[in-house]
C-alpha cells in the first residue's frame, strides 16, 4: 500500500482557475515537502514543513499556498493557474527535517494540465 | 547556471553489462549527494547516499564521491531491464533542510536483453 497518498492522480484545469493537490502521508514523518517537475526542468524544491511549520520556501509565487491541517496533510493549493504551470506535483516527506542527511519519500505525484 | 549537472542524458547497455552514471556540482556548498531512480508514473525513490569521500558500495550499485572535484559517480553492475529507469543525482548543503534536495536533469537509461 502506498504510504505517500497524492490525489488526484491527473486533473485539468482551465487559466486562471484554482486548484487544490491533496497529500497523506502514513510513515509517521515530521517533516513534508512538495516539489515540482515539469517537461524541461529538474524536479524544483517548492516548500518544505517540519512539525507543521513552514521551513523553506522556494517559490517565487504567491499563487502556490501549502496548507498543513494536520501533521500528516501538506495540500498545494494553486490560485489564478496558467499554463505555465502544467507539471507533475510531488509530495514527499522525511522523517525529520534538520541536517542534509534524511531520506525523502516521494509519493506517486498529481499531473496537471493547465489548458 | 544548473547547480546539478548529469551525464549522459541518456544511456543503453546489454542485460547483465555495467551502467556508470555521472554527476558534477558547480556549488561547493553541497556536501550531501543522493541517488534517486524513478520508473515511469511514479515517484523518485531514493537508491544510495554518499556523504563521505570514496566509495559506497551497496548489493549491484557503487556510488563514487570526490568532493574536491564535487563529482560523484553511480555504477550499476550486472544491469538487469528493471534497472531502465530515470536516474537523478541530488544534493543539498550542509546544515540545509534535509528536504531541499537540488536535483540533476536525470540520465535515462535503458538496459536491453
Amino acid at each position: 500500500d502506498p504510504k505517500i497518498i497524492q490525489k488526484p492522480k491527473y486533473l485539468v484545469a482551465v487559466t486562471g482557475s484554482e486548484k487544490i493537490l491533496i497529500c497523506e502521508q502514513y510513515l509517521g514523518h515530521n517533516a513534508m515537502y512538495w516539489y515540482r517537475q515539469s517537461a524541461k526542468k529538474p524536479l524544483e524544491f517548492m516548500f518544505s514543513y517540519s512539525y507543521q511549520k513552514l521551513m523553506d520556501n522556494q517559490t517565487a509565487s504567491s499563487r502556490f499556498q501549502p496548507q498543513s491541517s494536520k501533521k500528516n496533510h501538506l495540500d498545494l493549493q494553486i490560485t489564478a493557474l496558467k499554463p505555465d504551470d502544467s507539471a507533475t506535483y510531488f509530495c514527499a516527506s522525511s522523517q525529520d527535517g534538520t541536517g542534509g542527511t534524511g531520506q525523502l519519500y516521494f509519493g506517486e505525484g498529481s499531473k496537471l494540465t493547465v489548458l | 547556471q544548473q547547480k546539478v549537472q548529469q551525464s549522459p542524458e541518456s544511456l543503453s547497455v546489454p542485460e547483465g553489462g555495467m551502467a556508470s552514471l555521472n554527476c558534477t556540482s558547480s556549488d561547493r556548498n553541497f556536501q550531501y549527494f543522493w541517488w534517486y531512480r524513478q520508473h515511469s508514473g511514479e515517484g523518485p525513490k531514493a537508491l544510495m547516499s554518499i556523504f563521505s569521500d570514496g566509495d559506497k558500495k551497496e548489493g549491484r550499485f557503487t556510488a563514487h564521491l570526490n568532493k574536491a572535484s564535487l563529482h560523484v559517480s553511480l555504477h550499476i553492475r550486472d544491469s538487469q531491464p528493471s534497472d531502465s529507469a530515470l536516474y537523478f543525482c541530488a544534493a543539498s548543503g550542509a546544515g540545509a533542510n534535509t528536504g531541499k534536495l537540488t536535483f540533476g536533469h536525470g540520465t535515462i537509461l535503458r538496459v536491453h536483453p
